[in-house]
C-alpha cells in the first residue's frame, strides 16, 4: 500500500458527461501528479499541483481540469467525455516540488460508452 | 525533451533464474533520477528501485539491482531468483531535477511485460 488513495476505482459513463476523480496524497506529501494510462498513448503526465498551486501542465486537454484543496487532496475533472478518454487515471504524490520519488495510487479506471 | 526507450516488449524467465530488462534514455541534463516501476495485473504502479544520476554506485533492493551506465545512457534492471510474483509489466522512468516547467514529471518508457514460468 503506497498510502495514496483514489476514488472511485471504476467509473462507467456516457459520452458528453462529466466526472470527477479524487485523490488523497500520502501523509506529508505536498505534490500531487495526475497521469493517464491508455493503450495507444502509454503513461502520460497531465498536471502537477504543489501545496494548492498548479505547478506544471503536460498534455492535458482543455476539457480536463484539476485542483488541489487546502487539505491537499486533489480532484481531476473530466468533461464533455469522449470514447477516447477511456483510460486508467493515476494520481501520484511526493514530498518535494521538484524531483523526488513519486508514489502512485491504485488508479481509477474510466470507461466512456 | 527527454525520451525513454524500452526495446523489449516481452521477456520470459524461469522461476529462480535471473533476467535483465533493458532501458535507454536520451537527455542533455547531467542531474536526474531514474526509476523502475512494476505494474502487476492489479494495475497498481509499484516502485521497484531508484537511481540518482550523480551516484556511481548501482542501486540494489533485495533481488532487484540496476546497471546504470551514465555515459551510454543505459539503465537496466536485473531480477535475481525470479519468483512467480515478479510477473508484471515493468516501466522505466526518467525524472529531471530541474526546478522549471514540467521537469518533475515522470517520463515513461513503453514497458516490458515479464512472464515467469515454472
Amino acid at each position: 500500500d503506497s498510502g495514496v488513495t483514489q476514488t472511485p476505482k471504476h467509473l462507467i459513463t456516457a459520452t458528453g458527461q462529466r466526472v470527477t476523480l479524487r485523490c488523497s496524497p500520502r501523509s506529508g506529501d505536498l505534490s500531487v501528479y495526475w497521469y493517464q494510462q491508455s493503450l495507444d498513448q502509454g503513461l502520460q503526465f497531465l498536471i502537477q499541483y504543489y501545496n494548492g498551486e498548479e505547478r506544471a501542465k503536460g498534455n492535458i486537454l482543455e476539457r480536463f481540469s484539476a485542483q488541489q484543496f487546502p487539505d491537499l487532496h486533489s480532484e481531476l475533472n473530466l468533461s464533455s467525455l469522449e470514447l477516447g478518454d477511456s483510460a486508467l487515471y493515476f494520481c501520484a504524490s511526493s514530498v518535494r516540488v521538484a524531483g523526488g520519488t513519486q508514489y502512485f495510487g491504485p488508479g481509477t479506471r474510466l470507461t466512456v460508452l | 525533451a527527454q525520451t525513454v526507450t524500452q526495446s523489449q516488449p516481452e521477456m520470459s524467465v524461469q522461476e529462480a533464474e535471473t533476467v535483465t530488462l533493458s532501458c535507454t534514455y536520451d537527455t542533455s541534463e547531467s542531474d536526474y533520477y531514474l526509476f523502475w516501476y512494476k505494474q502487476p495485473p492489479s494495475r497498481q504502479m509499484i516502485l521497484v528501485i531508484r537511481q540518482e544520476a550523480y551516484k556511481q554506485q548501482n542501486a540494489t533492493e533485495n533481488r532487484f539491482s540496476v546497471n546504470f551506465q551514465k555515459a551510454a545512457k543505459s539503465f537496466s534492471l536485473k531480477i535475481s531468483d525470479s519468483q512467480l510474483g515478479d510477473a508484471a509489466m515493468y516501466f522505466c522512468a526518467y525524472q529531471s531535477l530541474s526546478n522549471t516547467g514540467t521537469a518533475s514529471k515522470l517520463t515513461f518508457g513503453t514497458g516490458t511485460r515479464l512472464q515467469v514460468t515454472l
